[in-house]
């Protein structure tokens, strides 16, 4: 089975600095990968996916992540915290392929302190 | 969260008592998901169903039931005996072809 880690149970920033939230992944074969945010008693939202092409991913609300297969890390970026990025941030990994359940991390819980 | 309702949101049980969570998803997706969400422990999976009237169990099944008799819907009822029922219940779905799952908004069970 797939998985994957997220070695920081938390992460503080101040507001205007970047933030680094990180993820390692141990799987066969090429990697599918995502990132979500959980905002308190929400669910999860998707905020980006690598599934092949660039290292560098793009997603939603300023957020990217960069996919360094030497390192299999796929650690989330962002060049310029927000109070409002204050949230629950998970790592996911399907368990075995593509078409099967996803895998999370543990999950990251991000504070930007203002 | 858009798609995806589950209910209730919140929900008290009494121990001994079997209860259904609900999810529904109108958003014409194949496959649909059932997770728990402890403290610290991230997400873990308990059922997924990949089509209709058929489903699978998850890492942490024991004392959980589900049906999926129409795509649209994939309840889950946590029975007596799940020793542990109070958490945080989370619905997704996705299309057969698809690699991102959506999620619900999630239901808050909390065994009195």
């Amino acid at each position: 089975a797939q998985s994957v880690a997220q070695p920081e149970d938390q992460v503080n920033v101040a507001e205007g600095n970047p933030l680094t939230v990180k993820c390692t992944y141990s799987v066969s074969g090429n990697p599918y990968l995502f990132w979500y945010v959980q905002y308190p008693n929400r669910g999860l939202q998707f905020l980006l996916k690598y599934i092949t092409g660039d290292n560098l991913v793009k997603g939603s609300y300023g957020f990217e992540a960069e996919f360094n297969k030497s390192q299999t890390s796929f650690h989330l970026k962002k060049p310029s915290a927000l109070v409002s990025d204050s949230a629950l941030y998970f790592c996911a990994v399907p368990f075995y392929s593509g078409n099967t359940p996803l895998v999370f991390g543990k999950g990251t819980r991000l504070s930007v302190i203002a | 969260d858009g798609g995806i309702t589950q209910s209730p949101k919140y929900l008290f049980r009494k121990e001994g008592q079997n209860v259904t969570l609900s999810c529904e998803q109108n958003l014409n997706h194949d496959a649909m998901y059932w997770y728990r969400q402890d403290p610290g422990q991230g997400l873990r999976l308990i059922y997924y169903s990949q089509i209709v009237n058929d489903f699978q169990k998850g890492d942490i099944a024991e004392g959980y039931s589900v049906s999926r008799e129409k795509k649209e819907s994939f309840p889950l009822t946590v029975t007596s005996a799940q020793k542990n029922p109070t958490a945080f219940y989370l619905c997704a779905s996705k299309i057969a072809s698809g690699n991102e799952q959506f999620f619900g908004p999630g239901t808050r069970l909390t065994v009195l």
